[in-house]
């Protein structure tokens, strides 16, 4: 199994600041990863896939990076609504068994 | 737009088999993969598994002796049964869809289901 995980547990940022979040994967994904957002009592919303391509709808605010073992989600200016669960996942390995990191809170400061 | 609606029981006892549909609407549920991840209060996301259209299916190897999973392409739903369930098996349980055909990304989910394990 593919472990993923996610830096830091808890982010602490004010509204328009920039917050970077880290997820690590055990073996090499190549750029098969995804990041979501979830707020409370919501399904997961996916954010980035192929590691740095935005989903549809997604504000330019958010960037993915990263190949192989390393990626990062970057946002550039904090919005209100964006303080919620971020979760990276892999999806590389086959047979599927795709797995998530753990989640990284992003919270006002 | 696709959009996922799962039901079934939000209360099952332990040992029984907990049995949870999906339905599909705004789109066919052929020549895809459907998938189902759950996620227990306060924790994480874990990928229970995926079928696809032609009864193909993929299973997390840590549940896969209790996971059945079918499609019922003229009703456009899929369905999950989890075996011997116990408590640890308590959790908000989701259907979703990847992004397009081939990406393990997902793109649509539906809203979630608790299901709590029980006496």
């Amino acid at each position: 199994e593919i472990v993923m995980t996610q830096s830091p547990a808890t982010l602490s940022v004010s509204p328009g600041e920039r917050a970077t979040l880290s997820c690590r994967a055990s073996q090499s994904v190549s750029s098969n990863l995804a990041w979501y957002q979830q707020k409370p009592g919501q399904a997961p919303r996916l954010l980035i896939y192929g590691a740095s391509t935005r989903a549809t709808g997604i504000p330019a605010r958010f960037s993915g990076s990263g190949s192989g073992t390393e990626f990062t989600l970057t946002i550039s200016s904090l919005q209100s609504e964006d303080f919620a669960v971020y979760y990276c996942q892999q999806y590389n390995n086959w047979p599927p068994t795709w797995t998530f990191g753990q989640g990284t809170k992003v919270e006002i400061k | 737009q696709v959009q996922l609606q799962e039901s079934g029981p939000g209360l099952v006892k332990p040992s029984e088999t907990l049995s949870l549909t999906c339905t599909v609407s705004g789109g066919s549920i052929s020549s895809y993969y459907w998938s189902w991840i759950r996620q227990p209060a306060g924790k994480g996301l874990e990928w229970i598994g995926r079928i696809y259209t032609s009864g193909s299916t993929n299973y997390n190897p840590s549940l896969k002796s209790r996971v059945t999973m079918s499609v019922d392409t003229s009703k456009n739903q899929f369905s999950l049964k989890l075996s011997s369930v116990t408590a640890a098996d308590t959790a908000v349980y989701y259907c979703a869809r990847a992004l397009y055909y081939g990406s393990g990304s997902y793109g649509y989910w539906g809203q979630g289901t608790l299901v709590t394990v029980s006496s």
